[in-house]
């Protein structure tokens, strides 16, 4: 079955430096990726959407990449702030692109 | 922040209770999901809908109901809730331009059954 897995241990690391976050998928072949930030007890909220047909993207400290033939999505967080601890989803387009399957997600902490 | 909303935020209700959650958003979009999430875990879609009269299961199998008659609105209906369905209750919706528009997801509903 289609599956996405991004790394349950949490990521603790310290401000300034760049976080980088990995999401896996398997069998099947997304048309997009997506990343999504969760807050304890809210909704996600949208950060980046990465196409099949490309192999970065990039928003402010943000940048994600997409190799399609590791299966493969990295999220970076660069000089990253303690405002950006949270979880990380990664979502992958399903059922012709209209519902995703979502990652458990990764939480971030940034200690100062 | 997006104009979807979710009440209550908070529920805590005894077994065998009929319950309904909550869903409205403001943005005119046809697309409107359901998941569910239990903590430290992945969402799961439990239901969808691709515009009023039009719902589907999702991909969890759930005892829960959905209706969808006006755009805006799309409530989620327990007949009976069981300690089984506590859980944390997230709405989405997204328009039905480009496929690959963004969800945008409502605060949720933490729901608690004793």
């Amino acid at each position: 079955s289609q599956k996405i897995e991004q790394n349950s241990e949490a990521l603790n690391i310290q401000e300034g430096k760049t976080a980088t976050l990995t999401c896996n998928y398997t069998n099947y072949s997304p048309a997009y990726l997506q990343w999504y930030r969760q807050d304890p007890g809210r909704g996600p909220v949208f950060l980046l959407l990465i196409r099949e047909n490309e192999k970065e993207k990039r928003k402010e400290r943000l940048k994600v990449t997409f190799d399609t033939t590791l299966k493969q999505s990295l999220f970076h967080i660069t000089a990253s702030q303690p405002a950006d601890s949270a979880t990380y989803l990664c979502a992958a387009s399903t059922g012709g692109g209209n519902k995703l399957t979502f990652g458990t997600g990764t939480q971030l902490k940034v200690e100062l | 922040e997006a104009d979807i909303y979710q009440t209550p935020r908070y529920l805590v209700i005894g077994t065998g209770k009929k319950i309904t959650l909550e869903c409205s958003q403001t943005m005119g979009h046809d697309k409107m999901y359901w998941y569910q999430q239990d903590p430290g875990m992945e969402l799961h879609l439990i239901h969808y809908s691709y515009g009023v009269n039009s719902t589907e299961k999702g991909d969890l199998s759930s005892e829960s109901t959905v209706s969808r008659i006006r755009t805006e609105h799309f409530p989620l209906t327990l007949e009976s809730a069981r300690p089984s369905h506590t859980s944390q209750y997230l709405c989405a919706s997204r328009t039905s331009g480009r496929r690959e528009d963004t969800q945008y997801f409502g605060p949720g509903t933490r729901l608690t059954v004793l």
